[in-house]
């Protein structure tokens, strides 16, 4: 299993980013996925996730900002982030959804820098 | 959301020394749910119990969990230079998913 962020950067507060999470070794249209982010300095916090079905969550912090699909057919999972704040500063991890819940394979994860 | 408070927020212990981190959630959860993980600095965060009490693939013995309800626990048996790392709890029962704020483990 692998799972490859890309798509990170710098971008001035309220532009928008595409993230995207390459996945390989695995089924990808079987599995759920997550996008969860740390700030710098910071614990965890979980941000988006899309079932195999394509039905969506997010964090209350991100709803009506951010967008997680997915595209099977490429086995590529993504975010995208609108109305970026200060406070969107952090590393972006994708994860694959373990059986309860947990989050069983993490990519290396992407840094998103909001500033101007 | 379900809260997830997480203690204490750093550990110092000597090599050997067994340690304890717990984990107290603000409803009670489902024990298969309830999972931690390992984090090294620099590095993304790693599976280390699932479910309560199951090691995932490749984790030690001296790594181990215990709990249900709304009180949960992690122990480390005898702690190595190598498990110098933040350690989270995270609750997969209900969205959003949660995690505690994690405890950092050092050595003397």
């Amino acid at each position: 299993v692998q799972l490859v962020e890309s798509g990170g950067g710098l971008v001035q507060p309220g532009k928008s980013l595409k993230l995207s999470c390459s996945a390989s070794g695995f089924t990808f249209s079987s599995y759920g996925m997550h996008w969860i982010r740390q700030a710098p300095g910071k614990g965890l916090d979980w941000v988006a996730y899309i079932s195999s079905s394509s039905g969506t969550v997010y964090a209350d912090a991100v709803k009506g900002r951010f967008t997680i699909s997915r595209d099977n057919a490429k086995n590529t999972l993504y975010l995208q982030l609108n109305s970026l704040k200060s406070e969107d500063t952090a590393i972006y991890y994708c994860a694959r959804r373990g059986a309860r819940g947990y989050f069983d394979y993490w990519g290396q994860g992407v840094m998103v820098t909001v500033s101007s | 959301a379900i809260v997830l408070n997480q203690s204490p927020s750093s550990i110092i212990a000597s090599q050997g020394e067994k340690v304890t981190i717990t984990c107290r959630a603000s409803s009670s959860i489902s024990s298969n749910y309830l999972h931690w993980y390992q984090q090294k600095p620099g590095a993304f965060p790693k599976l280390v119990i699932y479910s309560t009490s199951y090691r995932a693939s490749g984790v030690p013995s001296r790594f181990s969990g215990s709990g249900s309800g709304t009180s949960y626990s992690f122990t480390i048996s005898r702690v190595e230079a190598e498990d110098v790392a933040t350690y989270y709890c995270q609750q997969g029962s209900s969205n959003p998913n949660t995690f505690g704020a994690g405890t950092k483990l050092e050595l003397k």
